[in-house]
């Protein structure tokens, strides 16, 4: 099935650095969306955008609705342990249905 | 306030045998979408329903199947399980349809053996 590319894959940080990830697509969506998801749980919503250009911060989270509508990005400012897990984005298309097409992932791994 | 509650958490069944997961919304919440997600990989959508109707369907075959009542819970129903439909299965709930955020259960992990 249809996902969108998400960069990094994968990736280890120190604790207390700051880390950026992003998503892209070839479709243009009206929503973002940045979800985690820890193992064996459901994805938890971090972050919704719903306008072009739009900034939007929940914490240490940041996240920003690409001015293309084409990509978005996640910043997560000063990484504690607890941040490990799976980050995901999920776009919503303008094609008028109500799903949600979702990334590949990025696993973040912190080190203490 | 209960968040989105999925049963059964795990189970295990035959190829070619038939299963039926639950899905109960948050309160208040009139959509349900079911996902499923393989190991590894991020959630594909397979239905949405608001207010008992089908909204929205994904790129799965047949078998697949589901419904809402109207207390707003829903079924996903799968025929003739194969190997492949192993995944965790996940139900959100959201307000209305549209582009709103969901909020997921912790899903139910399906073998098929």
């Amino acid at each position: 099935g249809q996902q969108l590319n998400q960069s990094p894959q994968s990736m280890f940080i120190q604790e207390g650095e700051d880390v950026s990830m992003n998503c892209t697509s070839s479709s243009i969506f009206n929503t973002w969306l940045w979800y985690k998801q820890d193992p064996g749980e459901g994805p938890v919503l971090l972050i919704a955008l719903y306008k072009a250009g739009e900034l939007t911060s929940n914490g240490r989270l940041t996240a920003q609705f690409g001015i293309t509508r084409k990509d978005s990005f996640l910043n997560i400012s000063a990484s504690i342990p607890s941040d490990v897990g799976i980050y995901f984005c999920a776009g919503q298309s303008t094609s008028g249905t109500y799903k949600y097409i979702f990334g590949t992932g990025t696993r973040l791994k912190v080190l203490a | 306030d209960a968040g989105v509650t999925q049963s059964p958490t795990h189970l295990i069944k035959t190829r070619g045998q038939h299963v039926t997961l639950r899905c109960s919304p948050i309160s208040g919440h009139k959509s349900v979408s079911w996902y499923q997600q393989v190991l590894g990989q991020g959630p594909q959508f397979i239905f949405q329903y608001y207010e008992k109707e089908e909204r929205g369907r994904g790129n799965f075959p047949d078998r697949f199947s589901a419904r809402q009542f109207p207390n707003y819970s829903s079924e996903l129903n799968v025929n003739a399980l194969l190997l492949g439909d192993s995944a965790l299965y996940l139900c959100a709930s959201s307000r209305e349809a549209g582009n709103y955020g969901y909020t997921f259960g912790s899903g139910t992990r399906l073998t098929v053996v």
